[in-house]
């Protein structure tokens, strides 16, 4: 079955401190891999995405992440968290069909401490 | 930027009333789509549509759900008789696949609420 597991619902990290968000998938074949955050009340922003190549991708923000095929994970990073980031952020996995769907995790609410 | 528009941006009818959600696509995306998020859940598929029919649709999105594109431009979401659990954000979605992104852009939602 296609799924995506985000184990962490609630994390707190001081402002500056490094984050790191998990995310592991299962999928029948090859993956899309994407992360986006929403704050409160507001729309969907594509953070990253991975299709193929270097596993390691940047995105907006000051976010990274790295895809590991054998561990079938998608973690998300940050060197140095902002105030801003507080939010809710959402790993989602699609496939190559054309019409595939987007299949999202349950979510990670980060919270900042000051 | 092209961008996936939605309105309204906040809907509140009452129970057992119809309601339409609309969406402008990105003009030359081919794919569209739709999903729901209840309050404090994750966001999940109802319904994808291409070629003006539907491709692939979600246990959520049963006869009381249908979907059109009416004209060029629009796409929609109507729920025919609206229940209290329908309450939720909807989000469109659109792609142009393979032709040069493998993204879906999401729109800001439609806000549901029914009392």
């Amino acid at each position: 079955a296609q799924s995506v597991t985000q184990p962490d619902i609630h994390i707190t990290v001081s402002e500056g401190a490094s984050l790191e968000l998990r995310c592991n998938y299962s999928y029948g074949a090859t993956p899309y891999l994407f992360w986006y955050v929403q704050s409160p009340g507001q729309g969907l922003q594509l953070l990253l995405k991975y299709f193929s190549g270097d596993t390691l991708v940047q995105g907006i923000k000051g976010f990274e992440a790295e895809f590991k095929r054998s561990q079938s994970s998608f973690n998300l990073r940050k060197p140095s968290v902002h105030w801003s980031d507080a939010a809710e952020y959402f790993c989602a996995v699609g496939g190559y069909s054309s019409a595939s769907k987007i299949i999202f995790g349950s979510g990670t609410r980060l919270s900042i401490r000051p | 930027e092209p961008e996936v528009t939605q309105t309204p941006s906040h809907q509140v009818t009452q129970m057992g009333q119809e309601v339409i959600l609309r969406c402008v696509p990105i003009s030359n995306h081919l794919y569209f789509y739709w999903y729901r998020q209840i309050l404090g859940q994750k966001v999940e598929f109802l319904v994808s549509f291409y070629n003006n029919e539907i491709s692939e649709k979600s246990e959520i999105f049963d006869d009381q759900f249908s979907v059109e594109r009416p004209d060029g431009s629009n796409f929609t979401l109507k729920i025919r008789s609206t229940k209290l659990e329908d309450s939720a954000m909807y989000f469109c979605a659109s792609t142009d696949w393979g032709q040069g992104t493998y993204e879906q852009y999401f729109g800001p939602g439609t806000r549901l609420t029914v009392t």
